[in-house]
């Protein structure tokens, strides 16, 4: 089945740093989701992103939609501590599926 | 609203039992949807409902069954519950896609179900 590979699997930051992370698929996908989950909560969605090169903001966070349709990132600016959860990449693929596919999630803790 | 609701929160079942998870939106949402979610993984789709009376296979279906009896209730029920099945359930559910909204599907806060 289709899977997507996110990285990095865990970041340890000092608050104020910058964060990156992203995600990688082999096949195309045609909707990318970024998702931060808090412990003992569902997930929680973050930005949407809907066509190749889409560059969204909400926030301090920004996603892309990679030109090739098989990888998307996400970055937070200036972290907080607020920020720490675990971070999810999903991917719906062509063809109007319901089937999201996630990744594995980065697990972020940000140091005071 | 209370969103998408989920009971129980906590449940420990011995293997071969059986059991019915409940979820629950108030959102008037045609989609619904059942994941699991394992340690150091992403959420696995197990069944979902684009309506009312309609159920579909996901991912991994093998062990669970479904029902939308009605709109608002989506049931996941386990008929002989495996240590395979211990994980942490959770349930979504959104509305129909029309031009111009977003895919924002509603979570709830998760069943944490052991199997002995």
């Amino acid at each position: 089945g289709q899977q997507l590979n996110q990285s990095p699997q865990s970041m340890f930051i000092q608050e104020g740093e910058d964060v990156s992370m992203n995600c990688t698929s082999s096949s195309i996908f045609n909707t990318w989701l970024w998702y931060k989950q808090e412990p003992g909560e569902g997930p929680v969605l973050l930005i949407a992103l809907y066509k190749a090169g889409e560059l969204t903001s909400n926030g301090r966070l920004t996603a892309q939609f990679g030109i090739t349709r098989k990888d998307s990132f996400l970055n937070i600016s200036a972290s907080i501590p607020s920020d720490v959860g675990i971070y999810f990449c999903a991917g719906r693929s062509q063809g109007g599926s319901e089937k999201l596919v996630f990744g594995k999630g980065t697990k972020l803790t940000v140091n005071p | 609203n209370a969103g998408v609701t989920q009971t129980p929160k906590f449940r420990v079942l011995k293997t071969g039992q059986s059991m019915t998870l409940l979820c629950a939106q108030d959102m008037n949402h045609e989609y619904m949807y059942w994941y699991r979610q394992d340690p150091g993984m992403g959420l696995r789709l197990i069944h979902y409902s684009v309506g009312e009376g309609t159920t579909a296979k996901g991912e991994v279906p093998d062990g669970y069954n479904v029902s939308r009896l009605k709109k608002q209730n989506f049931l996941l029920g386990l008929e002989s519950a495996a240590p395979s099945q211990t994980s942490v359930y959770f349930c979504a559910s959104r509305a129909r896609l029309l031009a111009g909204t977003t895919d924002t599907q509603y979570f709830g806060p998760g069943t944490r179900l052991t199997v002995l």
